[in-house]
């Protein structure tokens, strides 16, 4: 079975501080993609980036970063600079399987908000 | 990017009244669709899987008889929330997989959120 545990509910910080979400995830299939995603209060998921089990190298994007780290089953969201704009819930998403034919289970969400 | 709506993005409805929730795929088209159901502060649950001309795959918990699901073509699916009660106020999404590329991508729709009185 598979599981995804944020064990951050809610996180707090001012403006321009950086901040990490925690994602630990739990798969026997050796095939797997990882997930994040933003829900701002529209309620609409936005999608963030979609990891493969195969590709451990760390991403960034803009001041947003990943770091996928199989051995501990983690795979951790950074926001470096945090802006109020990034106030949102976060969920980290697992899909196992070739071409994560298997259903995404999500976390239970991380409530980040940011303060001026 | 694909596109996925739903419509209404809000409703609110009387006990015990029947509500509608449809789900389109806009440039592409999804043999399989997924209906998401998300409480207050709480993370998205597999409501479904809806299949393009067969029946629906149910999680554990969820009574069938009560959402009822159907997907009759390629881009829309729906689902139909029997005597609703206020218990079932929530926000549903659905999502699209577009099967179309090297990953089987999920798009989601933008949500709807459902207030019974």
């Amino acid at each position: 079975a598979q599981k995804v545990t944020q064990a951050q509910t809610e996180i707090s910080v001012v403006e321009k501080e950086d901040v990490t979400l925690d994602c630990v995830y739990e798969t026997r299939d050796t095939t797997y993609y990882l997930f994040w995603y933003k829900q701002p209060p529209s309620g609409e998921l936005v999608f963030l980036i979609r990891r493969n089990s195969f590709d451990e190298q760390n991403e960034i994007s803009g001041r947003y970063s990943w770091n996928f780290q199989k051995s501990t089953s983690s795979f951790n969201f950074t926001i470096t600079a945090s802006q109020v704009v990034d106030s949102a819930v976060y969920f980290c998403a697992l899909s196992a399987g070739i071409q994560g034919a298997q259903k995404l289970v999500f976390g239970q969400g991380t409530r980040l908000t940011i303060n001026p | 990017g694909a596109v996925v709506s739903q419509h209404p993005s809000r409703v609110i409805c009387k006990s015990g009244t029947s509500v509608k929730i449809e789900c389109r795929s806009l440039d592409f088209q999804a043999t399989t669709m997924f209906w998401y159901r998300q409480f207050p502060k709480q993370s998205l649950m597999l409501m479904a899987t809806s299949n393009e001309g067969s029946k629906a795959t149910y999680e554990q918990g969820v009574e069938k008889d009560k959402f009822l699901i159907n997907h009759a073509s390629l881009t829309l699916s729906t689902l139909t929330v029997t005597s609703a009660h206020p218990e079932d106020s929530s926000f549903y999404i659905c999502s699209a997989r577009d099967e179309g590329g090297s990953y089987n991508e999920q798009f989601f729709g933008p949500g709807t959120r459902l207030t019974v009185l």
